[in-house]
C-alpha cells in the first residue's frame, strides 16, 4: 500500500533553534514531494522537490529530496513562534489506488518564546 | 487573483441528510481536487476532477461523489450522512501549467459536522 510517514508527529522547540522535519515514503509511481505548512486553515504551499539532491530554500526553510533513500526533509533556522504550524508532506503518485495526492499525517511543531 | 473559495463555510446535518458543498478554483485554474480531514486520519485524497472529468479518486464509498462544471467550479456531495462524515473537507486547485505536477493551492475548507 502507498504510504507517506512523517517523523516526528510532534516537536517543542525554544525561538531560535534549528528543527529537520522528516519525510519518507512508498509509492507505486513517484512524481513529485510537496511540504505544506497549516495553521488554523487551510494549508499553504511550502516547496515541491521533483530531483534527488537539489535543495530548495526560502528564507529561514530549506528541503531537499532523495530518490534513492525515498524521503526528504524540510529544515527551519532560527525558528520564531510564527513558524507554529502542522507540517504536511505529500507525493504525487500517479495511479496509485489513494489517487494522485497522498499525505503523511503531519507534524506539529511547536516554537516557545 | 482571488484564491480558492469554498461555500459553506460551515455546515451541521443530521444522519441520514444528503449534503453538497461547492468549491471555486482560482481564475485559470482547471483541476480541482477534494481533501477530507480529520483528527485520526489526518488529510485523504476524495477526487479530482479536470476539464469536467473525474481524472482520479481515492477510496471513499460511493456517497462521496462529486462533479465540475465549465467554469471549472465543483460541487462534493455526500448522500446519507453518517457520524464519522464529520471533518474539514478542503477543495484545491492547481494550474495547467504545473506540468501535472500537482502544486495545489487550498481553499479555506468546509467544516461539516454530522449530529
Amino acid at each position: 500500500e502507498d504510504k507517506v510517514v512523517q517523523s516526528p508527529l510532534s516537536l517543542v522547540v525554544h525561538e531560535g533553534d534549528t528543527v529537520t522535519l522528516n519525510c519518507s515514503y512508498e509509492v507505486t509511481n513517484f512524481r513529485s514531494l510537496l511540504w505544506y505548512k497549516q495553521e488554523k486553515k487551510a494549508p499553504t504551499f511550502l516547496f515541491m522537490l521533483t530531483s534527488s539532491g537539489i535543495e530548495k530554500k526560502s528564507g529561514r526553510l530549506s528541503s531537499i529530496l532523495d530518490k534513492k533513500e525515498l524521503f526528504s526533509i524540510l529544515n527551519i533556522t532560527a525558528t520564531q513562534t510564527g513558524d507554529s504550524a502542522v507540517y504536511l508532506c505529500a507525493v504525487v503518485n500517479y495511479g496509485g489506488s489513494q489517487g494522485n495526492l497522498i499525505f503523511g499525517k503531519g507534524t506539529k511543531l511547536s516554537v516557545k518564546p | 487573483k482571488a484564491g480558492v473559495t469554498q461555500t459553506p463555510r460551515y455546515l451541521i446535518k443530521t444522519r441520514g441528510q444528503q449534503v453538497t458543498l461547492s468549491c471555486s478554483p482560482i481564475s485559470g485554474h482547471r483541476s480541482v481536487s477534494w481533501y477530507q480531514q480529520t483528527p485520526g486520519q489526518g488529510l485523504q485524497f476524495l477526487f479530482e476532477y479536470f476539464s469536467e472529468t473525474q481524472r482520479n479518486k481515492g477510496n471513499f464509498p460511493g456517497r462521496f461523489s462529486g462533479r465540475q462544471f465549465s467554469n471549472s467550479r465543483s460541487e462534493m456531495n455526500v448522500s446519507t450522512l453518517e457520524l464519522g462524515d464529520s471533518a474539514l473537507y478542503l477543495c484545491a486547485s492547481s494550474s495547467p501549467d504545473s506540468g501535472g505536477y500537482n502544486e495545489q493551492f487550498f481553499g479555506p475548507g468546509t467544516r461539516l459536522t454530522v449530529l
